[in-house]
């Protein structure tokens, strides 16, 4: 059974920063890019970040780059997303997803929340 | 970016009758590799999304037949042939033809 793990969220002051992990399990987490989607209280669906099946390829939204960085260990089957710089507009669940181009296993998500 | 404009954004339906939703993209999701990357997604509420249809038509493992997913170039339409309870929620089509991948406003199912 394909499970995606994520942690690392909780509150921070604007400015500052969180590392998200996305423990995979279940299918062979190297052979698949994997995406992080976000999803702000009471809104829709953000595509932030995609990293290709040997992390060789990323992709970021313009309202992250240069601030989010995502990162894999395939050796660990995790994902990541370091987040630095956080504004009140990052305040959202994050969600890690298997594949990009048509996301077909999401995990239940990690709560980030910008406020001071 | 790629603009996905979804209408309805609210549909009321009766259980057993039919419902369709449309996606409209601001240019041809066709991919220069001759595939066409869009996808619908069904989110209930305190849920993640689920994938329900890929590259238009496909219908995702364990998804029920009466989902259909039809269209091309810039337009594209979900079909639920015969709506049950379950299929209440939030439906988003997404294109992935293009980065940044873009979701539509999501589209509001509820049971009259």
């Amino acid at each position: 059974e394909v499970q995606l793990l994520e942690s690392g969220g909780g509150l921070v002051q604007p400015g500052g920063s969180l590392r998200l992990s996305c423990a995979a399990s279940g299918f062979t987490f190297s052979s698949y890019a994997m995406s992080w989607v976000r999803q702000a209280p009471g809104k829709g669906l953000e595509c932030v970040s995609t990293i290709t099946s040997n992390g060789g390829g990323t992709y970021y939204a313009d309202s992250v780059k240069g601030r989010f960085t995502i990162s894999r260990d395939n050796s660990k089957s995790t994902l990541y997303l370091q987040v630095n710089s956080l504004r009140a507009e990052d305040t959202a669940v994050y969600y890690c997803a298997r594949g990009r181009l048509a996301p077909d296993y999401w995990g239940q998500g990690t709560l980030v929340t910008v406020s001071s | 970016d790629i603009v996905m404009t979804q209408t309805p954004l609210s549909s009321p339906v009766t259980l057993g009758q039919p419902a369709s939703i449309s996606c409209r993209s601001s240019q041809s999701l066709v991919h220069s590799d001759g595939n066409t990357y869009l996808s619908w997604l069904h989110q209930r509420p305190g849920q993640p999304p689920r994938l329900l249809i890929y590259k238009i038509s496909n219908r995702f493992s364990g998804v029920p037949d009466r989902f259909s997913g039809s269209g091309a170039g810039a337009d594209f339409t979900l079909k639920i042939s015969r709506v049950e309870a379950e299929d209440v929620g939030v439906y988003y089509c997404m294109q992935a033809t293009q980065f940044p991948y873009t979701f539509g406003q999501g589209t509001k199912l509820e049971i009259k």
